[in-house]
């Protein structure tokens, strides 16, 4: 069993579409998280979601836009896609529920998105 | 502010030993390893909570120094399965807003 599965895998589409990846997780934790890895590896948070509740926006566009219907999903959609949002984006979850410190996350297997 | 890793590539022979730094200008609190294969997702390795605290993993192990604001990732005896890319991650902020925030990575390849 996939512990966090995100879909699609790939996704190839052109500027100005419009896209949405899931993402799910059946490990019961309360924060999921969307991360983006760039063409150099850099990895970089960009939400995180608490039961449900938006906790973390990084500086991200007003085009991406996260939901998170209930505490097992996390769903990102983004607006009028551009050639710069190319990249791997991983959904991820974590048993944080609001303490002092972060616990290990979960990565999904990455969705390869690929805007022509 | 992302901590720091050293270096940025390494290329081994099975067998042969590594040692990944990290550093951060700021005081660190615990520090995350993950190693991420090629094409697929990173995968937690180890937290450090504790200053002086030391972990192990079949042959890797990490090393936390608190004063220093820094972590080294030891591959002793490397093996081809350690290729990929290592990262470590640091807490930034606190309670419910904080976030893992990770270094820029470091390339290991072990060749036969």
């Amino acid at each position: 069993d996939t512990a966090v599965s995100q879909t699609p895998k790939y996704l190839v589409t052109q500027m100005g579409n419009d896209k949405s990846i899931k993402c799910e997780q059946n490990l019961g934790h309360d924060t999921m998280y969307w991360y983006k890895q760039d063409s150099k590896k850099f990895l970089k948070i960009m939400f995180s979601y608490n039961n449900k509740e938006l906790i973390i926006n990084e500086t991200v566009p007003n085009r991406f836009s996260p939901k998170s219907p209930d505490k097992a999903h996390l769903n990102l959609h983004i607006n009028s896609l551009e050639l710069g949002d190319s990249a791997v984006y991983f959904c991820a979850s974590s048993p944080y529920s609001g303490g002092t410190e972060i616990n290990t996350i979960y990565f999904g297997e990455g969705s390869w998105l690929t805007v022509v | 502010q992302q901590p720091v890793q050293s270096p940025q590539a390494v290329i081994l022979r099975e067998g042969e030993d590594a040692v990944i730094n990290c550093s951060s200008s700021k005081a660190l609190y615990s520090v995350h390893w993950y190693r991420q294969k090629h094409g697929e997702a990173p995968v937690f390795l180890m937290i450090l909570l504790k200053g002086g605290e030391q972990k192990g993993h079949d042959k890797i192990s990490a090393s936390f120094n608190e004063k220093k604001q820094q972590s080294s990732l030891y591959l002793t005896a490397s093996q081809l399965s350690y290729s990929g890319t290592y990262f470590c991650g640091t807490f930034k902020g606190s309670g419910n807003t904080g976030k893992l925030i990770f270094g820029q990575g470091t390339t290991l390849q072990v060749k036969p």
